[in-house]
C-alpha cells in the first residue's frame, strides 16, 4: 500500500486559499488520489478525486504534477466551519474493494 | 435515506466481555468496510468486504470477526474485549463508480 506524508497541522485565516500538500512517492499506476475531510465526533466526508493533472468541484481544487508523486488540495477562500483534519489518500483496489490507508491527516485551523 | 446506520453510539465492555457492532446501509453499494479510530490517530482498517459473502482482512483484523449478513448488513465482532480494542469504530460503504466511501457516524467502544 503506497503511504502519504502530509503536514501535521496548519493555520490559515478566514477569506485565505489554503494549499495542503501531501507526497506519495510509490503510488502505483492504477492508483488514485483521494481527499477526505472529518470534523470531531464524526466520520470522514469525500471532498475531491484525481488521478493526474487537475480537478476542480464545488468545494476543492486537487493539482496533481505528472509524476504524480504529489498532490496539492487547494481549498478557496476558507472560512470558520472548514477547521478540520483533512486525509490525503491513495487507494489500492484489491478484489473489487479499495483499501485506503488514513495517515494521521493534516489538523486545518481557521482563525477569524 | 439513510445511508449508513451504526448500532450502537456507545457502548462500555470489561475485559473478555464479547459484543456485536451492527452496520446497515440503504445506499445499495456492494463495498462494506470497517475502521477504527484512535484519539488523535487516522483510521485503520480492520476487515472489509468487496461483495455480499466475501470478507478479508485490513491493517488491523487481530482479535476481530465479521458477518456480512446480507447486501445491507456488515457485522463486528469482538469475542473477548481487551482495553487495546477502545477506539470509535467507522463501518462505511462505496459507490464502485466514483469510488467514494460513505462512512456512518460512529460507535465509542470503552473496555475497562
Amino acid at each position: 500500500l503506497a503511504k502519504t506524508t502530509q503536514p501535521i497541522s496548519m493555520d490559515s485565516y478566514e477569506g485565505q486559499e489554503v494549499n495542503i500538500t501531501c507526497s506519495h512517492n510509490n503510488i502505483a499506476t492504477n492508483d488514485y488520489i483521494t481527499w477526505y475531510q472529518q470534523f470531531p465526533s464524526q466520520g470522514p466526508r469525500f471532498i475531491i478525486q484525481g488521478y493526474k493533472t487537475k480537478v476542480t468541484n464545488e468545494v476543492a481544487s486537487l493539482f496533481i504534477p505528472a509524476d504524480r508523486k504529489s498532490s496539492t488540495l487547494s481549498l478557496p477562500r476558507v472560512s470558520l466551519s472548514d477547521t478540520a483534519v483533512y486525509y490525503c489518500l491513495v487507494g489500492d483496489e484489491y478484489q473489487g474493494a479499495q483499501k485506503l490507508v488514513f495517515g494521521q491527516g493534516t489538523r486545518l485551523t481557521i482563525n477569524p | 435515506n439513510a445511508g449508513v446506520t451504526q448500532t450502537p453510539k456507545f457502548q462500555v465492555l470489561k475485559t473478555g466481555q464479547s459484543m456485536t457492532l451492527q452496520c446497515a446501509q440503504d445506499m445499495n453499494h456492494n463495498s462494506m468496510y470497517w475502521y477504527r479510530q484512535d484519539p488523535g490517530m487516522g483510521l485503520r482498517l480492520i476487515y472489509y468486504s468487496a461483495s455480499e459473502g466475501t470478507t478479508d482482512k485490513g491493517e488491523v483484523p487481530n482479535g476481530y470477526n465479521v458477518s456480512r449478513l446480507n447486501k445491507r448488513e456488515f457485522s463486528l465482532r469482538l469475542e473477548s474485549a481487551a482495553p487495546s480494542q477502545t477506539s470509535v469504530y467507522f463501518c462505511a460503504t462505496e459507490d464502485r463508480s466514483s469510488y467514494e466511501q460513505y462512512f456512518g457516524p460512529g460507535t465509542r467502544l470503552t473496555v475497562t
